[in-house]
């Protein structure tokens, strides 16, 4: 089965720039998440879909990030304007029931 | 809300020898626990997933236990090799949306 594919996998971008994150999770997988994980310290939740809809996005910057899966399959993650510390990596992950997660090959974001 | 703790943050040895992480949660409420590796600038590998009905997993050289009530699990490494060489973060899902909390991790270093 193929994996959860991400893309880019390295971005560097000014402060106050945009960016996006795209992710393709498992065929079949109904949650997708995404993740901040910065230098040093475990990945951070920021957005969980279930399908096509938003099941927690408590911890999303929501005046800089924002988040949609379309059609219940691929993910964007974007920020505008970004900071410098967004620098992170950026995981996403996929799930079916309580089977684990997948999780991609991550996006290293950093922002100068 | 779940916190999760990993003991020790870090930790390095020579080849060979057979090593304990610790992973702690405070909510005992959970549905799995899984167990990944990371390597430098990379995504999650899954190691081990172990459901909250089972006391533990093996997969080759790692054993993973559960003891739910207390709220612990560990992974257990045999015969160390350097290629064993990363951090090790455990997750714990739980409450209604079954969303992942993790921990700051273990980094691994073994010496040849």
């Amino acid at each position: 089965e193929a994996g959860v594919a991400q893309s880019p996998r390295y971005k560097i971008i000014e402060k106050r720039q945009s960016v996006a994150f795209w992710c393709n999770p498992i065929s079949g997988h109904a949650t997708l998440y995404w993740y901040q994980q910065i230098l040093g310290q475990g990945p951070k939740l920021l957005i969980q879909f279930q399908n096509n809809g938003v099941v927690d996005d408590s911890q999303l910057p929501k005046d800089r990030f924002s988040a949609e899966r379309l059609k219940g399959v691929d993910s964007t993650l974007k920020i505008q304007p970004a900071k410098l510390e967004d620098s992170a990596v950026y995981l996403c992950a996929s799930s079916l029931g309580g089977s684990g997660y997948t999780f991609g090959s991550g996006t290293r974001l950093t922002v100068v | 809300k779940q916190e999760v703790t990993q003991i020790p943050a870090a930790l390095s040895v020579p080849e060979g020898e057979n090593l304990v992480l610790n992973c702690s949660f405070t909510d005992s409420a959970i549905y799995n626990l899984q167990w990944f590796r990371q390597d430098p600038g990379k995504g999650l590998t899954s190691l081990l997933l172990i459901q909250s009905s089972q006391r533990e997993q093996t997969s080759g050289r790692l054993n993973a236990s559960l003891d739910k009530s207390s709220g612990r699990s560990t992974l257990y490494i045999a015969a160390s090799q350097p290629g064993d060489s990363a951090t090790y973060l455990c997750a714990v899902p739980s409450g209604g949306s079954y969303i992942p909390t993790f921990g700051r991790g273990t980094s691994l270093i073994v010496h040849p």
